[in-house]
């Protein structure tokens, strides 16, 4: 079975600075990776996703996640972040043969003014 | 994009009552539909995959009793929390996959369902 791990549980930033989200995964055969974000009292919206090419993923909202298959990471990262970036990020594996998608802990965003 | 509903947003019952909550993909025909349970300031953890017209698989710890998911079409599955405790309450949340069209890798969430039991 495959596991993701966010290495930060909170990560303060003040707004227009970069920042990093960290995402290691654990998992026997190949995976599908994700992204999604989550607001308070709301569901989950996809960021973005790494399903096969180019290990540069870019998504919505300026932010873009690197796959590095040799250190099984899939880190989140953005070059000036918002107010509004504020929210729960949550890293996710799917391997390609496995019918569910499984969560890391969520890394709590917070830009400061 | 695919949208994926629920219903209610949020629902307030008293302990030992049953409650439904409903999952439905809107434009698309969700032929594998997934349950989770997020309580606050934790992760999601799934609950029960279901497959359109066949009994759902449930995750270790997840007593299928208790909470009953009906996936009875390709547009609709229920979950159904059975003689409810406070201990239930928590954010529910459904997904669907289409692995039918192009949307093959990707999950899609609903808004989630906020159930507090009094």
């Amino acid at each position: 079975a495959q596991s993701v791990t966010q290495l930060d549980s909170q990560v303060p930033v003040f707004e227009e600075a970069p920042v990093e989200l960290r995402c290691n995964y654990s998992s026997s055969v190949s995976v599908y990776l994700f992204w999604y974000v989550q607001y308070p009292n709301q569901g989950l919206q996809l960021l973005l996703k790494y399903l096969s090419g180019s290990t540069l993923v870019k998504g919505i909202n300026g932010f873009e996640a690197e796959f590095n298959k040799s250190q099984t990471s899939f880190h989140l990262r953005k070059p000036s972040v918002h107010i509004s970036d504020t929210a729960e990020y949550f890293c996710a594996v799917r391997s390609y043969n496995n019918n569910d998608m499984r969560f890391g802990a969520g890394t709590r965003l917070t830009v400061k003014p | 994009g695919a949208v994926v509903s629920q219903h209610p947003s949020w629902v307030i019952c008293k302990s030992g009552t049953s409650v439904k909550i409903e999952c439905r993909s809107l434009d698309f025909q969700a032929t594998t539909m997934f349950w989770y349970r997020q309580f606050p300031k934790q992760s999601l953890m799934l609950m029960a995959t279901s497959n359109e017209g066949s009994k759902a698989t449930y995750e270790q710890g997840v007593e299928k009793d208790k909470f009953l998911i009906n996936h009875a079409s390709l547009t609709l599955s229920t979950l159904t929390v059975t003689s409810a405790h406070p201990e239930d309450s928590s954010f529910y949340i459904c997904s669907a996959r289409d692995v039918k069209g192009l949307a093959i890798n990707e999950q899609f969430f609903g808004p989630g369902t906020r159930l507090t039991v009094l």
